[in-house]
């Protein structure tokens, strides 16, 4: 696609279940991350991907938050048992490699809400 | 850890006048980059425009440009002209050479005023 894509735009559940988030990144793009961006905050790291496997996943807050990236595109950000904490906006951004000198082309984000 | 400080929440600009965006970093490395995001509210961040470590120089991208003071470890934006479009929240962030991340401040609403 023409840019990084991400689903559901919006997402309400209750405390206590589970939930998916997608990413779509630009197509070609070796490089993805996830961003957590809570209500009045600055995006705070949460994983990056280089091809399929996790370089680095050291911005999971706990072990509710899982992320895979089977085939090396599409990304799925998984919470298990939601809290309310959990409650923000989850960014998405991919770059071709994921160097000093690439640009990182970002998603329009998923609100998430739990009730 | 890198940090990133931006220490005004809000600021307000009148049409076709110039403002300032404050940044400060902290960090060990000599390798990074320094970056100015933009989100409007459809929440999609934006690059206004980007800073090489090593480049002396400071950016710019027309109406936008950077003052880049490696030593007091400051990224001030200076958006010209401003325009009713340009406002949104202003994100500072760093790209670290060896986390391959993205820090983030906390942000400037910036207010474009007709």
């Amino acid at each position: 696609g023409a840019g990084v894509s991400q689903t559901p735009s919006n997402k309400v559940t209750e405390k206590g279940k589970y939930v998916e988030l997608r990413c779509d990144p630009i197509s070609g793009h070796t490089a993805l991350y996830w961003y957590r961006q809570s209500l009045g905050q600055g995006p705070e790291f949460l994983i990056y991907f280089q091809g399929t496997g996790a370089a680095d996943d050291s911005g999971l807050p706990n072990d509710r938050f899982f992320a895979v990236r089977p085939e090396g595109s599409v990304s799925t950000l998984k919470i298990q048992r939601t809290e309310r904490g959990d409650s923000a906006v989850y960014l998405c951004a991919s770059s071709p490699k994921g160097g000093l000198n690439t640009e990182a082309f970002f998603g329009q984000g998923t609100r998430l809400t739990v009730v | 850890a890198q940090t990133v400080t931006q220490s005004q929440p809000e600021m307000s600009v009148q049409e076709a006048e110039t403002v300032t965006l404050s940044c400060t970093y902290d960090t060990s490395e000599s390798d990074y980059y320094l970056f100015w995001y933009k989100q409007p509210p459809s929440r999609q961040m934006i690059l206004v425009i980007r800073q090489e470590a090593y480049k002396q120089q400071n950016a710019t991208e027309n109406r936008f440009s950077v003052n880049f003071q490696k030593a007091a470890k400051s990224f001030s934006l200076k958006i010209s002209d401003s325009q009713l479009g340009d406002a949104a929240m202003y994100f500072c962030a760093y790209f670290s050479g060896s986390a391959r991340q993205l820090t983030f401040g906390s942000g400037t609403q910036l207010t474009v005023l007709p």
